[in-house]
């Protein structure tokens, strides 16, 4: 079935440094992709999205771009906050399109 | 005004106790889910609704039971809790099926002692 596969967290970084959250998805078809954020305490919300191969999601200085060849959707971002410490969920529709599926999620930590 | 609430924020109860979390919506949205978010913060559906229509019905012990009174609210009941109930409820909504960007409530911290 489908699934999505993230790379196991915690992820620390100083401020300013470069971020990659590797995501790679397993599906039929090619299903629009996301990624989503947790700040602590509070739900989940989109970061960013992509709805077709080779689409560029971005938002708040992160992007991610969707690519079948790879069937891999990595989230990057430039220069990290302190800000941006939280956990980030990569996810795609289920094959019945009903409900998502979401990765196991990457802590990001990040200290000034 | 906050798009998908639930309440409560915190439920603290004890094993064999029954106890409902609410959930509302005020976007409009046609479908909504409730999801557990476990200790490692793995997150798994449980329940969709769309228009007041059961459509997923993951496997989850019949002790869990959705509730959708209209199309803005869905209510989750829980019957004979257990140690193992201890989780994160999230409910959420979208515009139409799950394959749309989905809303989040701030979920639910359940802790049965």
């Amino acid at each position: 079935g489908d699934s999505v596969t993230q790379m196991e967290g915690p992820v620390t970084l100083s401020e300013e440094a470069f971020l990659t959250i590797n995501c790679t998805y397993t599906a039929t078809g090619y299903p629009s992709l996301f990624w989503y954020v947790q700040y602590p305490g509070e739900g989940l919300q989109l970061l960013l999205k992509a709805t077709k191969a080779d689409d560029k999601g971005s938002n708040k200085g992160f992007e991610a771009t969707y690519r079948k060849e790879t069937t891999s959707f990595h989230l990057e971002k430039g220069s990290v906050q302190v800000s941006d410490s939280a956990v980030y969920f990569c996810a795609l529709p289920n094959q019945a399109g009903t409900a998502l599926i979401f990765g196991k999620g990457t802590t990001l930590s990040v200290s000034s | 005004d906050t798009a998908v609430s639930q309440t409560p924020k915190y439920l603290v109860t004890q094993m064999g106790n029954d106890k409902s979390i609410k959930c509302e919506q005020n976007l409009g949205h046609d479908t909504m889910y409730w999801y557990k978010q476990d200790s490692k913060k793995f997150l798994k559906i449980m329940f969709s609704y769309n228009n007041k229509e059961l459509i997923i019905n993951e496997t989850v012990p019949n002790r869990f039971s959705p509730k959708s009174p209209d199309k803005a609210h869905l209510n989750l009941h829980i019957n004979s809790l257990e140690l193992g109930d201890s989780a994160v409820y999230f409910c959420a909504s979208s515009q139409d099926r799950g394959d749309t960007e989905a809303f989040f409530g701030q979920g639910t911290r359940l802790t049965v002692v």
